[in-house]
């Protein structure tokens, strides 16, 4: 089966300064996707950046970008010039090419510091 | 992006008495919905997916008869929380697959007294 973890519970940044949330993963399969929730106060699930597995480029959304290592099973997010508004869990998740189902981590709490 | 409506956002309910709660997709099309299920400070756990026409299936662990789902439309599915007890309050959070990604709903908190 399927797992996905994420080894921080919380962490904090500066306002401005860059942050990096990590993600491990496990699977057999080789066609995946893996994404990055994030869930503010609200708990309104917004997905934040998407990676095909079968890519080897990392995604990249604005200030957010991955580093995916598909052979250590390794994706995690950076972010970059933080912002007050990114506060909020953030949610690395896998879902299979096989099925639909999206599997999620237990969460990462980010605070912002201003 | 595609809109995934919930309602209602939030309920409250006596032990012993059934709820439920409606998933709509409002501008597409979705033949699978999911239902998840969150705990305070906790991630998301899969509950069933949802079918369009067919029966859901449900994930290990989970009471079918509990957790009652119907998907009678391809905007529309529907999780019923028969009998609720205090244990069942949680926040319910459905999805539903557009072509290439999910989308959320915003939830649903149930508190059962």
């Amino acid at each position: 089966a399927q797992t996905v973890t994420q080894s921080q519970p919380e962490m904090s940044v500066q306002e401005a300064e860059t942050v990096t949330l990590s993600c491990t993963y496990d699977t057999s399969e080789s066609d995946y996707y893996l994404f990055w929730y994030k869930q503010p106060p609200s708990r309104q699930m917004i997905l934040v950046i998407r990676q095909e597995a079968y890519k080897q480029q990392n995604a990249t959304e604005n200030r957010f970008s991955v580093n995916f290592q598909k052979a250590a099973k390794s994706f995690s997010l950076k972010i970059s010039d933080s912002q007050l508004g990114d506060a909020a869990m953030y949610f690395c998740a896998y879902r299979s090419d096989r099925d639909d189902k999206i599997i999620f981590g237990k969460g990462t709490r980010l605070h912002i510091l201003p | 992006g595609a809109v995934v409506s919930q309602h209602p956002s939030w309920v409250i309910c006596k032990s012993g008495t059934s709820v439920k709660i409606e998933c709509r997709s409002l501008d597409f099309q979705a033949t699978t919905m999911f239902w998840y299920r969150q705990f305070p400070k906790q991630s998301l756990m899969l509950m069933a997916t949802s079918n369009e026409g067919s029966k859901a299936t449900y994930e290990q662990g989970v009471e079918k008869d509990k957790f009652l789902i119907n998907h009678a439309s391809l905007t529309l599915s529907t999780l019923t929380v028969t009998s609720a007890h205090p244990e069942d309050s949680s926040f319910y959070i459905c999805s539903a697959r557009a072509v290439y990604e999910q989308f959320f709903g915003p939830g649903t908190r149930l508190t059962v007294l």
